[in-house]
């Protein structure tokens, strides 16, 4: 099928790190990504990772990718009270039109 | 990155009239997309939509409803025609960054239809 999935809500406290899940159908899929939409904003776009890599690191954000399992992971170390927000994972799929299949995404919500 | 903008950034309608809404590049792309997020949902693509070529329509989706416009390199506009209340969402455009492997969203316009 086309799902892409995403577990729908994540709460951590603030210091702490949140990891948020995403599991994905097509394993021809070329580039997955992260994107955040703040509350009344369009998406902003996080971090992408090509599909032959395992782990990107940028700055406070890691991207795990398991192949095998189809599974991609976002860790956000020292979760911030501005990371409260949405996160969508998206996959590109090869051929076609570079289109993009989106996870239903994670409300993430800091708590003090 | 692209920068994209879009007008208007919300709009309020009746049903069965019809809204224009207009994307904005700051570089030429080859590709721009138009998506629907449903209220509380995620993101759907429309079409696909090429310079110089038809629109590319999902399935479920048909050009008399959603007709779009790409007249340039750096431009589209995208229609929701004879609406209704079921059309009201969010309607974000996007273009693929330098390289392509990138894909970045306009802010969005969020359609109430009435």
């Amino acid at each position: 099928g086309e799902d892409v999935e995403q577990s729908l809500f994540l709460s951590v406290r603030e210091g702490d790190s949140s990891v948020i899940n995403c599991t994905y159908t097509d394993s021809s899929s070329t580039y997955l990504y992260w994107y955040k939409q703040e509350p009344g904003a369009g998406l902003q776009l996080l971090t992408y990772i090509f599909s032959n890599m395992d782990m990107k690191q940028d700055q406070r954000l890691t991207v795990l990718l398991n192949k095998m399992d189809k599974h991609l992971s976002l860790r956000i170390a020292d979760t911030q009270t501005g990371d409260s927000a949405i996160y969508f994972c998206a996959e590109r799929r090869r051929g076609g039109y570079n289109k993009l299949i989106f996870g239903a995404g994670t409300r993430l919500a800091v708590h003090p | 990155s692209a920068v994209i903008s879009q007008k208007p950034s919300r709009d309020i309608c009746q049903r069965g009239t019809s809204l224009t809404i207009q994307c904005q590049v700051d570089s030429q792309v080859t590709m721009m997309f138009w998506y629907r997020q449903q209220p509380g949902q995620s993101l759907t693509l429309i079409a696909t939509a090429n310079q110089g070529s038809e629109a590319t329509y999902e399935s479920g989706f048909v050009i008399d409803k959603f007709p779009i416009s790409r007249p340039n390199l750096t431009f589209s506009t995208l229609t929701v025609s004879n609406m209704s209340p079921e059309d009201s969402s969010i309607y974000l455009c996007s273009a693929d960054g330098q390289g392509r492997e990138t894909q970045y969203f306009g802010p969005g316009t969020r359609l109430l239809v009435l």
